[in-house]
């Protein structure tokens, strides 16, 4: 069984559009986090959840919406997709919030024509 | 803010033993620093964590100086599978934002 899951694998879709991003975790954990890897690679934080609370809120354009029905899910809401938020998104997770091993999902390779 | 600063790559041949160095001079006393593999198409997998002197498990040893404004991963008697990108991250007991971000990460090519 995939410890952290995210689907879809490969989003190919139009500027403007608003797509989603689902992310489940069958670890236990209470922490769950969305990165961005860029092509230069760095892995970047977006948000964190703790026990379904927001408690990481990097700066971020307004329309990405992360959302969190249970502990176990954090999915990742776009909307007006634009050119620049092509990239690789991760959905990860931990023990707990701090000082703790991530577990990262495979990605989501996303590209925006 | 514990920014790292690791070089961007790195070559070596099967059977060697690889050390990747990252510095991060800001380290503040509640930081821990944390590795991760990063192989194509996957997301990272954690490798070590350390906090001071010296942490060893089944793939990789991680060597941390007094001043902690540095750590070393050691990987011994590298293998192909080893090429992958190598991550080093500090992160802190505040959970800022910035010390979960990543570096731009280490590539190491392991030659035959």
């Amino acid at each position: 069984d995939t410890a952290v899951s995210q689907t879809p694998k490969y989003l190919v879709t139009q500027m403007g559009n608003d797509k989603s991003i689902k992310c489940e975790q069958n670890l236990g954990h209470d922490t769950m986090y969305w990165y961005k890897q860029d092509s230069k690679k760095f892995l970047k934080i977006m948000f964190s959840y703790n026990n379904k609370e927001l408690i990481i809120n990097e700066t971020v354009p307004n329309r990405f919406s992360p959302k969190s029905p249970d502990k176990a899910h954090l999915n990742l809401h776009i909307n007006s997709l634009e050119l620049g938020d092509s990239a690789v998104y991760f959905c990860a997770s931990s023990r707990q919030a701090y000082n703790e091993k991530l577990f990262f999902g495979s990605g989501t390779q996303l590209s925006v024509l | 803010l514990a920014k790292t600063t690791q070089p961007i790559s790195m070559d070596s041949y099967e059977g060697q033993e690889v050390n990747i160095t990252c510095s991060h001079n800001n380290i503040a006393t509640n930081d821990y620093i944390t590795w991760y593999q990063q192989f194509p198409s996957q997301g990272p997998r954690f490798i070590i964590q350390g906090y001071k002197t010296k942490v060893t498990n089944e793939v990789a040893s991680l060597f941390i100086p007094a001043d902690r404004k540095s750590s070393t991963l050691s990987l011994p008697r590298v293998s192909l599978s080893d090429t992958a990108v190598y991550y080093c991250l500090v992160e802190g007991a505040s959970g800022s934002a910035r010390q979960l971000t990543f570096g731009s990460g280490t590539q190491l090519t392991v030659l035959p």
